[in-house]
């Protein structure tokens, strides 16, 4: 079975950093991806990483440990269009979702 | 370049009709996925078709079915529709093989009344 685990909601003030956490226990694991999505859109790819470690991406950043079946998603110098939903997805010929964490940045 | 195009982008339909959902991949990739992602949930895989063959369903009814043409288009139907059934429909295209990014269609926002 699939089971992947995201925070539902955080809040964050425009110009900070905020850290989505994943932890993922699945029967089988060729990376792991995220995504962001804004109400009413389809997701759009952010980050996907295969091996232990830190990928950076400008404002965003990702972590996975795959012995620790975790991962999270570093948004960092916060801007309002950050607002969104981020989906942890576990890849293993098909995405498996988490449920999403909704970011909502305030001024 | 044209990225995954589905349609329509909304629908309404009534319960026990029947729908299908159409989506064309980015040129050049062969595998399209469907995903249903119901409010405030991630979405759900339904079914993976890679070269024309299924290569994965999730765990749906056989009410729903689904299938690539040969220019790698796919169809997803879904008979006896249930209020249940209403959500945004994902396709999702990729190259194919084990570690490739999947780029998303906008969806298909289908409404049963």
């Amino acid at each position: 079975g699939q089971n992947i685990d995201q925070p539902t909601e955080m809040t964050a003030t425009e110009g900070a950093i905020v850290q989505i956490n994943c932890t993922y226990q699945t029967s089988g694991f060729n990376g792991l991806f995220w995504y962001q999505q804004h109400a009413g859109e389809a997701p759009t790819f952010l980050s996907y990483n295969v091996l232990d470690g830190l990928e950076e991406k400008g404002r965003f950043s990702s972590f996975l440990s795959r012995s620790k079946g975790y991962s999270y998603l570093l948004l960092k110098e916060l801007q309002m269009k950050d607002s969104a939903s981020y989906l942890c997805a576990v890849h293993d010929y098909k995405l498996s979702f988490g449920a999403g964490t909704t970011v909502t940045v305030r001024a | 370049d044209a990225g995954v195009t589905q349609s329509p982008t909304h629908l309404i339909k009534t319960r026990g009709q029947h729908v299908t959902l159409r989506c064309s991949p980015i040129s050049g990739h062969k595998s399209v996925s469907w995903y249903q992602q119901v409010l405030g949930q991630g979405p759900q895989f339904i079914f993976q078709y890679y070269e024309k063959e299924e290569r994965g369903r999730g765990n749906f009814p056989d009410r729903f079915s689904a299938r690539q043409f040969p220019n790698y288009s796919s169809e997803l139907n879904v008979n006896a529709l249930l209020l249940g059934d209403s959500a945004l429909y994902l396709c999702a295209s990729s190259f194919g093989g084990e570690n490739t990014e999947a780029f998303f269609g906008q969806g298909t926002r289908l409404t049963v009344v």
